[in-house]
Order: structure tokens, then sequence, then C-alpha cells
């Protein structure tokens, strides 16, 4: 059973172009959390989808982010017109159905670091 | 409302010393508390976690940590360093409704030779 797959692991970027990252969850988890973590930070929770469900996107800038988990394929995070603060790595983390797992069964992806230059 | 304080950002032992990372958490609901740990230019791996029952947890990798409710502590322990233990470990903090985990800022662990 494959864990929580995102690509691309490292992500380069200018300012002002876009930045698309990709989350596939575990076999059998249908939710799915984006977490981002600055240099010499802990992890920040940004939104929690179910499958064609923003949940909770109370963690994500008002501007420029947004993320989707369609019926078919990958979580998707995407950041427009790039900033150098949005330099950091971004973790994708998913759960199994019954809605309460995030609070026991995490499982982390090894994250995408995005560097906007 | 939920907070996480790990007291140390880094901490340095010697091969075979006792390991001791400190964490303290705040929660209005009965927390579910979490150590995870990450290798450089890795994700997060859990360590062990807290839920309900017994207050001494045991984790992989020789790890274990104790809940104590009365000073809203978890602290990670491990009683032998080894040096594949360096790394930077996060404490984290869940539970009630909410599905979220509040991580504290991570300390580093550095195993002397």
């Amino acid at each position: 059973n494959a864990g929580v797959m995102q690509n691309p692991r490292h992500l380069v970027r200018r300012r002002g172009q876009e930045a698309r990252l990709r989350c596939s969850p575990m076999k059998g988890h249908s939710h799915v959390y984006w977490y981002r973590q600055l240099p010499e930070e802990g992890l920040k929770f940004m939104v929690y989808l179910q499958k064609e469900n923003i949940i909770d996107e109370s963690g994500m800038p008002k501007e420029r982010f947004s993320a989707e988990f369609p019926k078919e394929g990958p979580s998707i995070l995407r950041i427009q017109q790039v900033v150098r603060g949005d330099s950091a790595a971004y973790f994708c983390a998913s759960s199994p159905l019954d809605g309460t797992g995030m609070n026991t069964e995490a499982f982390f992806g090894q994250g995408t670091r995005l560097t906007v230059v | 409302a939920q907070s996480v304080t790990q007291l140390g950002s880094h901490v340095s032992v010697s091969e075979g010393a006792l390991v001791l990372l400190r964490c303290n958490y705040s929660s209005s609901v009965p927390p579910y508390l979490f150590w995870y740990v990450q290798y450089p230019n890795q994700g997060l791996q859990l360590l062990l976690k807290y839920t309900t029952g017994a207050t001494l947890v045991k984790g992989i990798n020789g790890f274990e940590a104790e809940f104590k409710k009365s000073e809203t502590s978890f602290h990670l322990t491990k009683p032998s360093a080894h040096m594949s233990d360096a790394a930077e470990y996060f404490c984290a903090v869940g539970g009630g409704s909410s599905y979220k985990l509040i991580f504290g800022s991570g300390t580093r662990l550095l195993v002397r030779p």
C-alpha cells in the first residue's frame, strides 16, 4: 500500500508564476489536509478537503491560494503569482473515511519544497 | 483553542545518553497528543500517539512519552540515544471535534559520537 504521494518533491518558480502541488492520498483515504512549513517553524494547517468538497480553508491565505480534491485524480494546491514569502515546504496528509481519523491516523507525504526566485 | 510549546529548539546529547524532549500543551478539550519525527528533506513520521487510556505510550525506535494532565505535558524520552535519532521532532495536539493538528515549532536533536 503506497503512502501519501506528493509531487513534485522540489519546485522552483520565478516571482509571478503559478505553482501547482499535487497530492495523492493513501488508498482508501478520502480526506486530505494541506500544511505549510516555513523554515525553522512547525507545520501550519492550511486546508481540509474531502472529495469534491472544501471542508475548512481557514488556514489558507485569502488571495492567490486555492485547493481542490476532484472526484478523480489527486488533490491540487495552487498558488498563483508566487512571491518570495511563499517559499516553504508544503505537506499533504490523508486519513481514512470516518472523518474523525485525522486525530488518530494522519499519514503525511514527503512534501513539496517550493522555492521562489 | 489548542496550542503546543516545545521547550528548546535544539537539544544535544551524547550517543548512549538519555533523550528528553519537552512538550507542553494547552487544550480546552481532552487532548490527543502526538510526536512526529522529520529527517532532513523528508516528511513526518508518526513516533507515537496518546488518545485515551494508558498515559505511558510506547512508540517506534524505542521512544516513549507520558501524558501528564496535571502538568499539561507530553515529554518524549528514549533511554539511550543512537546516532540515527538525529532529526527534528514535532509535538502536536488534536482532539475533540477538531480534525486539525496544532504543531509545536520543533526540537532539533543532535547526537554526538
